[in-house]
């Protein structure tokens, strides 16, 4: 079973500061992306990676970067939180063969950012 | 404008009834996927439709793809308590590549 999982569930920062939220995989999946979701907003793309270090921006990009060092982990990072980053994020990762077409989605981290 | 969209936004019946779901889009597409999603949790993968295909089953779902009218429906039959969750369309208009999702149902069953 694919397994991907983040490294909090819930964080609490305060606005200014850096947030990292760490993404894990262990499929040697190549391609990884980071969502955030709203109520009324449905999921949001921030940031999708092809490979390691390879990046791109989703719809959302905005207060955002990202890092991909390691084939298995992909990093989402807030340079200066602010209150309208509080979200629900979810990472996700899918294979490069093409006949294979479903996301494998992390527990989420419900992040507030007082 | 919002690629995948859902109706109802909410949806409350009785176990053993079925529940109907819809998934509006706007562009053509290489194939839309259903995903659920319980409370607090991550996504999980249902289904699989592609653009060539007109109904797909699994289990007691069965999903429809109405290319022409550029819309999709997820049906789960004898609901149980345990499918209460939200349900998401999601769109994929390039192979292998990033999908839009919608901002879902949430469908509870009541015992």
């Amino acid at each position: 079973d694919v397994k991907v999982t983040q490294s909090s569930r819930y964080l609490v920062k305060r606005t200014g500061e850096k947030v990292f939220l760490e993404c894990v995989q262990d499929m040697d999946h190549e391609n990884m992306f980071w969502y955030r979701q709203d109520p009324g907003l449905g999921l949001r793309l921030i940031y999708f990676s092809y490979d390691v270090k390879m990046k791109e921006k989703g719809d959302i990009p905005e207060g955002y970067s990202v890092s991909r060092e390691k084939k298995e982990r992909f990093s989402l990072i807030l340079e200066s939180a602010s209150t309208n980053q509080t979200s629900m994020y979810l990472c996700a990762t899918l294979p490069r063969e093409e006949a294979y077409n479903e996301q494998f989605f992390g527990p989420g981290t419900r992040l507030t950012v007082l | 404008s919002q690629q995948g969209e859902e109706d109802p936004q909410a949806l409350s019946i009785q176990e053993g009834e079925n529940a109907t779901m819809n998934c509006s889009y706007k562009t053509s597409i290489n194939n839309l996927q259903w995903y659920r999603q319980n409370s607090g949790r991550g996504l999980v993968h249902l289904i699989l439709i592609r653009s060539n295909e007109r109904e797909k089953h699994s289990g007691r779902l069965r999903v429809t793809l109405d290319t022409s009218k550029k819309s999709s429906s997820l049906l789960i039959t004898a609901s149980r308590a345990a499918d209460t969750a939200s349900y998401f369309c999601a769109t994929d208009r390039t192979s292998g590549s990033r999908l839009t999702f919608g901002e879902g149902t949430q469908l509870t069953v009541n015992p």
